[in-house]
C-alpha cells in the first residue's frame, strides 16, 4: 500500500537551517503532486507548501516564502522541503501528504521540528 | 486570499446522536473542500473530499454538503470512535487552508 514516511526533523537553533525529506513507496510518484502540512504543538493544521508531480509550479504559505523550498526528486520517489532562517514559530510537527481531489489523501506520520535556542 | 471559518469549536456530544459542524469559505470555491478527522498523536485522515464524496473506506454515518459557499460535515448516529478534532481543508487557486477545527468529545 502507499506509504509515506518522512525523516530530517529535530532540535534546532533559530536562523540555522534543516532540510526535511519524505520517501514515498507503494505508489508512482511522479504522478502526483504533495503537500507539505505542519502542526504547532497544541496547535491546528496548516498547509505550507505545494509542488506539482513534475516540479513545474511551486506555492508557499506566505510565513514562509522566501526561507523555505519544495521540491523532489522523482527518480529517487521522495520529497524535500529545505528550511532557511528558522524562526521559534516554525516549531511542528511536519507531514508529508499526497496531493488529490484538490486536497490531501495519503499522509506521513510527521517528524517534528523544534527551533530554540 | 480566502478564509475559511469552521464552527463550533468544540462539541460534546452522546453515542447516537446527529453532530453537524461547518465551515464557511469568504468566497466561491465551489466544491473544493475536503473534511479530516485527526486523534492525538496520529496523521489526519480523509473522511470526505470535493465537499460530498466519501473517502475510502470511510462509515457512511458521515456525510458532507454543500449550500453556496457553506459546507457541512455530519456525523449520524454517533460511535465512541468518532472522537478527535475534525478539520476543513479549502482549496482555491493552487492555494489551500485549513479551518480552525472543532474538537468533538463524546459524552
Amino acid at each position: 500500500q502507499v506509504q509515506l514516511v518522512e525523516s530530517g526533523g529535530g532540535v534546532v537553533q533559530p536562523g540555522r537551517s534543516l532540510r526535511l525529506s519524505c520517501a514515498a513507496s507503494g505508489v508512482n510518484f511522479s504522478s502526483y503532486s504533495m503537500h507539505w502540512v505542519r502542526q504547532a504543538p497544541g496547535k491546528g493544521l496548516e498547509w505550507v507548501s505545494v509542488i506539482l508531480y513534475d516540479g513545474s509550479k511551486k506555492n508557499y504559505v506566505d510565513s514562509v516564502k522566501g526561507r523555505f523550498t519544495i521540491s523532489r526528486d522523482n527518480s529517487k520517489n521522495t520529497l524535500f522541503l529545505q528550511m532557511n532562517s528558522l524562526r521559534v514559530e516554525d516549531t511542528s510537527i511536519y507531514y508529508c501528504a499526497r496531493a488529490w481531489e484538490n486536497g490531501m489523501d495519503v499522509w506521513g506520520q510527521g517528524t517534528p521540528v523544534t527551533v530554540s535556542s | 486570499d480566502i478564509q475559511v471559518t469552521q464552527s463550533p469549536s468544540s462539541l460534546s456530544a452522546s453515542v447516537g446522536d446527529r453532530v453537524t459542524i461547518t465551515c464557511r469559505a469568504t468566497q466561491d470555491i465551489d466544491v473544493w473542500l475536503a473534511w479530516y478527522q485527526q486523534k492525538p498523536g496520529k496523521a489526519p485522515n480523509l473522511l470526505i473530499y470535493r465537499a460530498s464524496n466519501l473517502g475510502s473506506g470511510v462509515p457512511s454515518r458521515f456525510s458532507g454538503s454543500r449550500s453556496g459557499t457553506e459546507f457541512t460535515l455530519t456525523i449520524s448516529n454517533l460511535q465512541p470512535d468518532d472522537f478527535g478534532t475534525y478539520y476543513c481543508l479549502q482549496y482555491n487557486r493552487f492555494s489551500w487552508t485549513f479551518g480552525q477545527g472543532t474538537k468533538v468529545e463524546i459524552k
